[in-house]
């Protein structure tokens, strides 16, 4: 069973940073590029950042380029998102997903002071 | 970047109406769409990929059509299943969503 489990969602203040996690299971990780989407409360889906199998194709959304940084550790069926300078807006459940259409449950963010 | 422009934002139908859904791309993505169906407190869930194929469980009430630029999502007869918000995906070149499509009860 293909399972995706986001966490380190929490509670921040504008300006701070945060480091959201996804453990991949079920499936071959390494086979398929992964992405974070968003979804602030009540609004709708946002891509923000995608990653290749292998790490060498990183792409963003321009509302998070420059402060997002998405990574990935093969060896532990993981994927990455090094959240830095966050601000209100950024408040969001955050998706991980893989291309075959498999979504994780979420992860809240509030940013808030 | 690719744009997707979804219509309407919502429709209002009743249990056994034809309901179709329509996304626009700003730019040619060849059949690299999907469409999501997602209800509240949940992920979104696959319906379509591939603009037309259907995913493994999916009802066979829902299909989707189009190339290039113009897409459609149909729902042949509405079960009380169905009322939910729906989304189509770009893929061509990493991911877009469009706005969302709410289906509320009439």
């Amino acid at each position: 069973e293909v399972q995706l489990v986001e966490s380190g969602g929490d509670l921040v203040q504008p300006g701070r940073s945060l480091r959201l996690s996804c453990a991949a299971s079920g499936f071959t990780f390494d086979d398929y590029a992964m992405h974070w989407v968003r979804q602030a409360p009540g609004k709708g889906l946002e891509w923000i950042s995608g990653i290749s199998w292998n790490s060498d194709t990183v792409a963003y959304a321009d509302s998070v380029k420059g402060r997002f940084t998405i990574s990935r550790d093969n060896a532990k069926n993981s994927l990455y998102l090094q959240m830095n300078s966050l601000r209100a807006e950024d408040t969001a459940f955050y998706y991980c997903a893989n291309p075959a259409g498999y979504w994780g449950q979420g992860t809240l963010v509030t940013v808030s002071s | 970047d690719i744009q997707m422009t979804q219509s309407p934002s919502t429709l209002s139908a009743s249990v056994g109406d034809r309901v179709t859904i329509t996304c626009r791309a700003s730019q040619n993505i060849s059949s690299w769409l999907a469409w999501y169906q997602q209800k509240p407190g949940k992920a979104p869930k696959l319906l379509i990929y591939k603009a037309s194929s259907l995913e493994s469980g999916v009802p066979s009430r829902f299909s989707g059509s189009g190339s290039g630029t113009e897409f459609t999502l149909t729902i042949s007869s509405l079960q009380p299943d169905d009322f939910a918000t729906y989304y189509c995906q770009q893929y061509n070149s990493w991911q877009t969503f469009g706005q969302g499509t709410k289906v509320e009860i009439k």
